[in-house]
């Protein structure tokens, strides 16, 4: 059964940083391609990155430069590196897997994260 | 960017009833590209529909998609109460990937 853990949100001050785990089984994160995607009351579904092949990624403009996705293969667990956090990146974040045709999958249940002071 | 406008933004209707909810996109969708999604109070949203048409596993034959160019269509046949949800359109042919604001599907 294909299952997506994220784990790593909490409530952070504006300008700090913060690291986001999505652990997963059922299939093997290495040769799948994964995603990350925000949900805020206000502007509701947002995606934010995505990683292929190769370790080839992707950005949304609103955290080009400050949040970077990766992955550890040996631990099947996707990252995301959320660096100067601002108040508008207040969201609940979610994983996902994304199918070689784009959609996506499975999701992972959230993680809250609340930049703050 | 692609644009996606989801109408109406609440839909009340009764169980048994037939649903039918809007995407329309700012720009030609390239080829089949557009999913809908479905999600509950407190969960992550699910995938419904790929493909424009194409079901997911485990999705009851009640929910069709259709459509092609700018305007699709998710329909419901006939409500069950585990329906009521938010529902969410995505392109996924152009990058950004963008998603709609959702139509709210709510018991009448």
């Amino acid at each position: 059964e294909v299952q997506l853990v994220e784990t790593g949100g909490g409530l952070i001050q504006p300008g700090g940083s913060l690291r986001l785990s999505c652990a997963a089984s059922g299939f093997t994160v290495s040769t799948n391609y994964m995603t990350w995607v925000r949900q805020t009351p206000g502007k509701g579904l947002e995606w934010v990155s995505v990683i292929y092949s190769g370790d080839l990624t992707y950005y949304a403009d609103s955290v080009k430069g400050r949040f970077t996705i990766s992955r550890d293969n040996s631990k099947n667990t996707l990252y995301l590196q959320m660096n100067s956090l601002r108040a508008e990146d207040t969201a609940v974040y979610y994983c996902a897997r994304v199918t070689a045709q784009g959609y996506f999958d499975y999701w992972g249940q959230g993680t809250l994260v609340t930049v703050s002071s | 960017e692609i644009v996606l406008t989801q109408s109406p933004g609440t839909l009340s209707l009764s169980p048994g009833e037939r649903a039918t909810l809007s995407c329309r996109a700012s720009q030609s969708l390239s080829s089949t590209f557009l999913a809908w999604y479905q999600q509950k109070p407190g969960q992550a949203p699910g995938l419904l529909i790929y493909g424009v048409s194409s079901r997911a596993t485990g999705i009851p034959d009640r929910f069709s998609g259709s459509g092609s160019g700018t305007d699709f269509t998710l329909t419901i046949s006939r409500l069950e109460p585990e329906d009521f949800a938010v529902y969410y359109c995505q392109q996924y042919g152009s990058s950004p990937r963008t998603f709609g604001q959702g139509t709210k599907l709510e018991i009448k």
